[in-house]
This record gives C-alpha cells, sequence and structure tokens, in this order.
C-alpha cells in the first residue's frame, strides 16, 4: 500500500477566495485522483491525474474552478477557485499505486473544507 | 449520477451479530471494490472482487458479486465496536484506458455494545 497525506488537513474559507489541497505519496504511483464528498454524502470523482498529462475531469467538473496539478509521481495538488458556501466538503485524494484495471485504491484523510 | 444503491442506508446491530449489506448497480463492470470511511476521515480498502469471481473471503469479511443481477453483498461475522463506520461499496469501470471508481451511497453500519 501507500502512506498519503494531505494538507490542510481542515480550512475555513471566506467566500471568493480559493485554496489549494495538496496530496504527497511516499512512494511512485501512476495514477492519483481527486474526490469531493459533500456532507453525508458518497463519494464523487472530480478528477484523474495522471503525470506528465493534463488532468481528466468527470461531468460536471472544469478546470477553471478546479484547477490541478501533477508535477511528478509523488505529488499532486488540486485548488478550489472562487468558494462559495456549496464548495463546503471533504476532498480527499487517493492513488492507484500501477495503472491497469482491477487495482485498489488508497486514500489520504482528507480535508474538510467550509466556506463562510 | 451514482453507480451503485446500497441497501440499507443504515443499519444497528448487537455486538457479535453478523451485519449484510448489498450494493447493486447498473453498468458492466471489471471488478467491485469494498471501502469503509470512519467518521468522515479517508477510506479503507476492505477487498475487491473482479468480474470473474463470485465470492472472495477477507478474515471476518465475506464478499459476493452476482453480475447476471448487477448485485454484490458484504458479510461481516462476529461484529465489534470498532466496526461501526460507513460502508461503501464501488464499481471499477474502463474509462479511457484507465479504470475509474464509482462509488455508491453508503450504509452507515453502527455497532451496538
Amino acid at each position: 500500500s501507500a502512506v498519503i497525506s494531505q494538507k490542510p488537513s481542515r480550512d475555513i474559507c471566506q467566500r471568493g477566495t480559493s485554496l489549494t489541497i495538496q496530496c504527497q505519496v511516499d512512494s511512485q504511483v501512476t495514477m492519483m485522483f481527486w474526490y469531493r464528498q459533500q456532507p453525508g454524502q458518497s463519494l464523487t470523482l472530480i478528477a484523474t491525474a495522471n503525470q506528465g498529462s493534463e488532468a481528466t475531469y468527470e461531468s460536471g467538473f472544469v478546470i477553471d474552478k478546479f484547477p490541478i496539478s501533477r508535477p511528478n509521481l509523488t505529488f499532486s495538488t488540486l485548488t478550489v477557485s472562487n468558494m462559495s458556501p456549496e464548495d463546503s466538503s471533504i476532498y480527499l485524494c487517493s492513488v492507484a499505486i500501477t495503472g491497469g484495471w482491477n487495482q485498489p485504491q488508497h486514500f489520504g484523510d482528507g480535508t474538510r473544507l467550509s466556506i463562510l | 449520477s451514482q453507480q451503485g444503491e446500497e441497501d440499507p442506508q443504515a443499519l444497528s446491530i448487537q455486538e457479535g451479530e453478523n451485519a449484510t449489506m448489498n450494493c447493486s448497480y447498473k453498468t458492466s463492470i471489471n471488478n467491485l471494490q469494498w471501502y469503509r470511511q470512519n467518521s468522515g476521515r479517508g477510506l479503507v480498502h476492505l477487498i475487491l472482487i473482479r468480474s470473474n469471481e463470485r465470492e472472495k473471503h477477507s478474515g471476518r469479511l465475506r464478499v459476493t458479486l452476482d453480475t447476471s443481477k448487477k448485485s454484490s453483498s458484504l458479510l461481516i461475522t462476529a461484529s465489534r465496536a470498532a466496526d461501526t463506520a460507513s460502508y461503501f461499496c464501488a464499481t471499477g469501470i474502463s474509462n479511457f484506458g484507465n479504470e475509474k471508481l464509482t462509488f455508491g451511497t453508503g450504509t452507515r453500519l453502527t455497532i451496538i455494545p
């Protein structure tokens, strides 16, 4: 498995501001994913981030709102831009250690974000 | 929309009893996975069952998969207070040469000491 560290663990932000969430993995991984979990809800995939290529966004999520960087095989960032109260959620990073199919994902502890 | 629907949404049982959670999905899958989440923290991977498998065991966990009915079940035997958590099924689906997970709605399990 892999150890995944997310920073910050939680934050309270003013509407209209932006926050960048960091995800650091203790080993090189092929695929990294960003999810959103709204209060009391399940996880929704925001985007898949592969090193050396643009992130692939899911329907309903756009790069202007959720820009993602993946500069190397152990690190990624997700920015939540121009935040509104509707963005209050837990944001989770996960990794699949090897590419291909039939792989479990390993999750960080998430970033709990509240927008005032 | 969510790929998986889980049943029940919430389950409370006495410690020592068995807990069964069900997951239904809509499309063809590569695999189905079960995850546990404690108190809004990160998810912990429990078990993965491939589309060509019918049953899998890991410790006190037993997972079944019926692709003809597009359904899966997770059985936790001899439950413990530490099993109190939310449990999610997730389907692994091919996505532009990679695989992505789509999560179900989750079952909130409470074990009563």
